[in-house]
């Protein structure tokens, strides 16, 4: 079956470290997201992609850096220039057609101490 | 600024009917998403409106009024398992998702 696979589900690291989050889709989609999600806040765009090779900040996307050299791979590394990590982190994807909704991967909860 | 408000948190009874409300403010509107998340776990499509009126799939149903800036998921018959966040997103002028912050459904049996 097609879909969105992010991994590890739980991510723990000390702070001052450097980590990268995996997103894999089979789904054939050319664009991909990276969302975090707070409790209270609805979902932040940090980056986004609509071809290889090329990618977008999105709202928040200062202390993360994304790379897309394969069309199923975008993953994000959380540097350790972003002040406030622990969070949600969302991978998703969608077809052609600006009402083409999104398929989201099953999370990562990132807790940096 | 761009918003959209939702109720924090809703509780209902299996059976029953529940209305969630979704308002917004946003620059330009391409559409409104709904979603269900179940906690831990990724968000799923439920619904898409872009004109007035109401979209009904099964036992959920999507309402849209543009001139109001107002939506409502509507699910009948509940069960158990719709015990879920639901999220409502707005597409503003620019094709960029605007979010809630979701309504947490609690059923009760």
């Amino acid at each position: 079956d097609g879909g969105i696979t992010q991994s590890p589900k739980y991510l723990f690291r000390k702070e001052g470290q450097n980590v990268t989050l995996s997103c894999e889709q089979n789904l054939n989609h050319d664009a991909m997201y990276w969302y975090r999600q707070d409790p209270g806040q609805g979902l932040r765009l940090i980056y986004y992609s609509q071809i290889v090779n090329d990618f977008q900040k999105g709202d928040i996307a200062e202390g993360y850096s994304v790379s897309r050299e394969k069309k199923e791979s975008f993953p994000l590394t959380v540097t350790s220039a972003q002040k406030n990590p622990t969070a949600f982190y969302l991978c998703a994807s969608s077809g052609q057609g600006d009402n083409s909704p999104l398929h989201f991967g099953n999370g990562t909860r990132l807790t940096v101490t | 600024g761009q918003n959209i408000d939702q109720p924090t948190e809703m509780t209902a009874t299996e059976g029953a009917i529940v209305q969630i409300n979704c308002t917004y403010q946003t620059s330009g509107f391409n559409g409104l998403f709904w979603y269900q998340q179940h906690a831990g776990e990724a968000p799923t499509f439920l619904s898409y409106n872009v004109l007035d009126g109401l979209e009904e799939k099964g036992r959920f149903s999507s309402f849209l009024s543009r001139s109001k800036g107002y939506s409502y998921l509507l699910l009948k018959e509940l069960q158990m398992k719709d015990s879920a966040s639901y999220l409502c997103a707005v597409m503003d002028s620019n094709y960029q998702l605007i979010w809630g912050a979701g309504t947490k459904l609690i059923i009760k049996p």
